[in-house]
């Protein structure tokens, strides 16, 4: 255990759903993470938040959308997603940026 | 932007090696060097972080070092196990994007069998 938790562990949905994944770390850390991991690419950042405050976008796509209501808790609310979008979704914190990150077990997300 | 290549990308050898592991990146300025483990449709389990002041990390049976002005890291991994078998990443923050950014390689998968 991390310290990360992450739920669903496992989400189907179709292209017109909407759904939301929930992160949440129990290490009194600042800064958290969303990433994503598709087969056979790097690992990519999605989103950064410091403090509450997102300090990060990477060019994601709006049906994307990120959710900090505080230190503790992040979330990720997904609506029309495409196929392609289907892929591990990682949550990271850290005490705050750039220090060591440990992440949550990750939700495996399958869009139909 | 920052890329980092991990070589090789898949290892597999007999329990009881002594291995290597490299990860190199372009940018040498750094913040640190993380070091993760991750098992098949799981998370990522932090191994070592070398800060961009430090030589090397010891964990165990895991040795990192790190040579920030040639843009290279090893993770040594001494007298390997069959519970060893996993992808090991190497991933950078770097001074010159947001704080806490980290660019991650595509990793090594490592089987180590009896």
């Amino acid at each position: 255990e991390t310290g990360v938790t992450q739920t669903p562990r496992h989400l189907v949905m179709g292209m017109t759903n909407k759904k939301s994944l929930k992160c949440e770390q129990h290490l009194g850390h600042n800064a958290m993470y969303w990433y994503k991991q598709s087969a056979k690419k790097p690992l990519e950042l999605m989103f950064v938040y410091n403090f509450k405050e997102q300090t990060e976008n990477n060019s994601v796509p709006s049906r994307f959308s990120p959710e900090c209501p505080n230190s503790s808790h992040l979330f990720l609310h997904l609506h029309t997603l495409q196929p392609e979008d289907s892929a591990l979704y990682l949550c990271a914190s850290s005490q705050q940026g750039p220090d060591e990150q440990f992440f949550g077990p990750g939700t495996r997300l399958t869009v139909l | 932007k920052q890329e980092v290549t991990q070589i090789p990308a898949a290892l597999s050898v007999p329990e009881g090696e002594n291995l290597v592991l490299n990860c190199s990146f372009t940018d040498s300025a750094i913040y640190n060097l993380q070091w993760f483990r991750q098992d098949p449709g799981k998370g990522l389990t932090s191994l070592l972080l070398i800060q961009s002041s430090q030589r090397e990390q010891t964990s165990g049976r895991l040795n990192a070092s790190l040579d920030k002005s040639s843009g290279r890291s090893t993770l040594y991994i001494a007298a390997s196990q069959p519970g060893d078998s996993a992808t090991y990443l190497c991933a950078v923050a770097d001074r010159g994007s947001t704080l806490g950014r980290l660019y991650f390689g595509r990793g090594t998968q490592l089987t180590v069998w009896p």
